[in-house]
């Protein structure tokens, strides 16, 4: 069964305190593996397109990785406004149903 | 761009009245997206469209659901009758193809009592 699994559901980081965050992908054949920032009361934000393992992006502290079952969303010296939930989603080949997201990640980063 | 625009930003209405979302896409974008959140079970994809044509609707959950798009800049999310379930927020999004990131709205809370 195609599914997408991010973990933890929550996480507390005291300002500074580097992390990573799980995505973890069970469907087949995979186009491109997508992280979103969403704030309350907005809607998600895009982040990063990986595309193929061993891929990596980066952005100011955040840096996205990409392996054949999972990706990783590695934060680094993370700040307040870092606090957000951050979700990953995952579109396939094929018919039907081609977009899963996960069910996200809320982080909190403690000043 | 303002980015993709709905509206409301917030309904709430009685059980059994019809409530219509729209939507605003980025200008260019193809593919045009409506999706629902929960706490529950999070995003879902109810419908998407491509150059204005239906694609997949396998995820509109039954038949009180429908989605139009009359022009590439315009999309509308009926619920007729509406039900205290229906209560989540709404996404519209769009691209410039499957395979590139969405660019979401900033949604519609809607509340049935």
């Amino acid at each position: 069964e195609d599914q997408v699994t991010q973990s933890p559901e929550a996480l507390r980081l005291q300002e500074g305190e580097s992390s990573s965050l799980n995505c973890s992908y069970t469907v087949s054949g995979l186009r491109g593996l997508f992280w979103y920032r969403q704030d309350p009361g907005k809607g998600p934000e895009f982040l990063f397109t990986l595309y193929s393992a061993g891929e990596e992006k980066e952005k100011e502290r955040l840096k996205a990785t990409l392996t054949k079952k999972e990706s990783f969303l590695h934060i680094t010296a993370p700040k307040p406004e870092d606090s957000a939930t951050y979700l990953c989603a995952v579109r396939k080949i094929g018919t039907g149903n081609q977009f899963y997201f996960g069910t996200g990640t809320s982080l909190t980063v403690i000043p | 761009d303002a980015g993709v625009i709905q509206s409301p930003r917030h309904e709430v209405t009685e059980m059994g009245q019809e409530v219509t979302l729209r939507c605003k896409p980025i200008s260019g974008h193809d593919y045009l997206f409506w999706y629902r959140q929960t706490m529950m079970r999070g995003l879902e994809l109810l419908i998407y469209f491509n150059n204005n044509v239906p694609i997949d609707d396998s995820g509109m959950p039954e038949d009180r659901f429908s989605a139009k798009m009359p022009n590439a800049s315009f999309s509308t999310l009926k619920i007729q009758p509406s039900e205290p379930r229906d209560s989540a927020v709404y996404f519209c999004a769009s691209s410039f193809s499957l395979d590139r990131p969405k660019y979401f709205g900033a949604g519609t809370r809607l509340s049935v009592l």
